[in-house]
């Protein structure tokens, strides 16, 4: 069956700093990954995707993820924070197998201090 | 170019009480669903429709049904709404294949009383 975890429930850091949302995933197959971003009482925005190629993907807002098999994890990855990056971030994952759903992580809230 | 739009944006209903969520996309995209959000729980698929005319039940159908009206259009009904059924409700709309990003309306806040 098709999971994603994502362990941390909040992330913490100051404006900035580095910043790291882990994601770890299991799918049968090759894996699609996604990562969202949803501000308070909006829909979620894509972020960024690996499907295949280069294990680093750059996406919206200096936002970047690697994609690592071995470790079956994409983590979503910002060299400096800002405090409007304060925000709930989902990975999502999706077998590339015909008639696979895309599955949610449960979230991780990032929250950037001043 | 709106994007997905969903109404209502707020709703409150009696147990028992039935109501329909619209959602439209103007993308042009072929493939449309139907999540709900919940503290904790991140996004759970109730229904999909992978091109117009079809339609899927997805992780937790029980208690909605859904109709893909046209290729623009995917409404979810609640027939009787019960108070499990409190959530945040998004449509989403994708290109039809696994590799494409789906894209969200702003959502439905519902509260069964």
């Amino acid at each position: 069956a098709q999971s994603v975890a994502q362990p941390e429930d909040q992330v913490n850091v100051a404006e900035g700093n580095p910043l790291t949302v882990k994601c770890t995933y299991s799918v049968s197959g090759n894996p699609y990954l996604f990562w969202y971003v949803q501000y308070p009482n909006r829909g979620l925005q894509f972020l960024l995707k690996y499907i295949t190629g280069d294990n680093l993907v750059k996406g919206s807002y200096g936002f970047e993820a690697e994609f690592n098999k071995s470790q079956t994890s994409f983590h979503l990855k910002k060299p400096s924070a800002l405090v409007s990056d304060s925000a709930l971030y989902f990975c999502a994952v999706r077998s590339n197998q015909a008639g696979t759903a895309l599955i949610f992580g449960k979230g991780t809230t990032l929250s950037v201090s001043s | 170019n709106a994007g997905v739009t969903q109404t209502p944006k707020f709703q409150v209903l009696k147990t028992g009480q039935s109501m329909t969520l619209q959602c439209a996309q103007d993308m042009n995209h072929n493939s449309m669903y139907w999540y709900r959000q919940d503290p904790g729980m991140g996004l759970r698929l109730i229904y999909y429709s992978a091109s117009e005319g079809t339609t899927d039940k997805g992780e937790v159908p029980n208690g909605y049904n859904v109709s893909r009206l046209n290729k623009r259009e995917f409404s979810l009904r609640l027939e009787s709404a019960a108070p499990s059924q409190t959530s945040v409700y998004f449509c989403a709309s994708s290109q039809r294949g696994a590799s494409y990003e789906q894209y969200f309306g702003p959502g439905t806040r519902l509260t069964v009383t």
